[in-house]
């Protein structure tokens, strides 16, 4: 059974602090890798997007990425409190499995 | 560009029913994926479709079955309710290769009584 794990939370920050979201997953084959942010009683958002192994940034965010350990991170600089929702690390195996794994997703608090 | 849209956005069934769900993907979008999430198994994979084939399938029952039709719309049909049925259930659409971001629609919330 492919496996997608993240901490369920809550993990609380303070504004403007830097958040750090932690993801592993246990399929080795894995090539893709996403970031989703669910608010409550919406549908999750695309925040970043993940291929290769390193930093990839996009204005706040940062993620990164290490293959040979089998671990995807989402950093969160300058936190708002418009950021606070669960935030759902996907993986994708690719090949001929053509379906996205999800964690359970981490809650993230932003107190002003 | 219009997004995904799911209809309808709220069902309220009892068990023994069968309910069908539609999505409407992203205009130029050949796959439309499904997932059920609830709060206790967070978004679980029910299938994918691409091109009117359905290209995998999740752990779900038999009474979980999908199609999808040669404009890309699809709908999933769940048949002899039960109470654990009681879900969001989200569509997403993408292009369909591994790379492709998927894109969600907001979803039909499911009660059965």
């Amino acid at each position: 059974q492919k496996e997608v794990e993240q901490n369920s939370g809550p993990l609380s920050v303070p504004e403007g602090a830097i958040a750090s979201l932690n993801c592993t997953y246990s399929d080795r084959g894995s090539q893709s890798f996403f970031w989703y942010r669910q608010y409550s009683g919406k549908s999750p958002e695309l925040i970043m997007s993940i291929y290769s192994n390193g930093d990839k940034e996009d204005g706040r965010f940062t993620a990164q990425l290490n293959k040979a350990s089998q671990y995807v991170s989402l950093l969160i600089r300058d936190s708002q409190p418009s950021d606070s929702a669960t935030y759902l690390c996907a993986v994708h195996s690719g090949g001929s499995n053509y379906k996205l794994t999800f964690g359970k997703g981490t809650l993230l608090t932003v107190n002003p | 560009k219009a997004g995904v849209t799911q209809t309808p956005r709220y069902l309220i069934k009892t068990r023994g029913q069968q309910v069908t769900l539609s999505c409407s993907p992203i205009s130029g979008h050949r796959s439309v994926s499904w997932y059920q999430q609830t709060p206790g198994q967070g978004l679980q994979f029910l299938f994918e479709y691409f091109s009117e084939t359905q290209r995998n399938k999740g752990n779900f029952p038999g009474r979980f079955s999908g199609r999808q039709f040669s404009n890309s719309r699809s709908e999933m049909n769940v048949s002899t309710l039960e109470l654990g049925d009681s879900a969001l259930y989200l569509c997403a659409s993408s292009l369909g290769g591994a790379r492709n971001i998927q894109y969600f629609g907001a979803g039909t919330r499911l009660s059965v009584l």
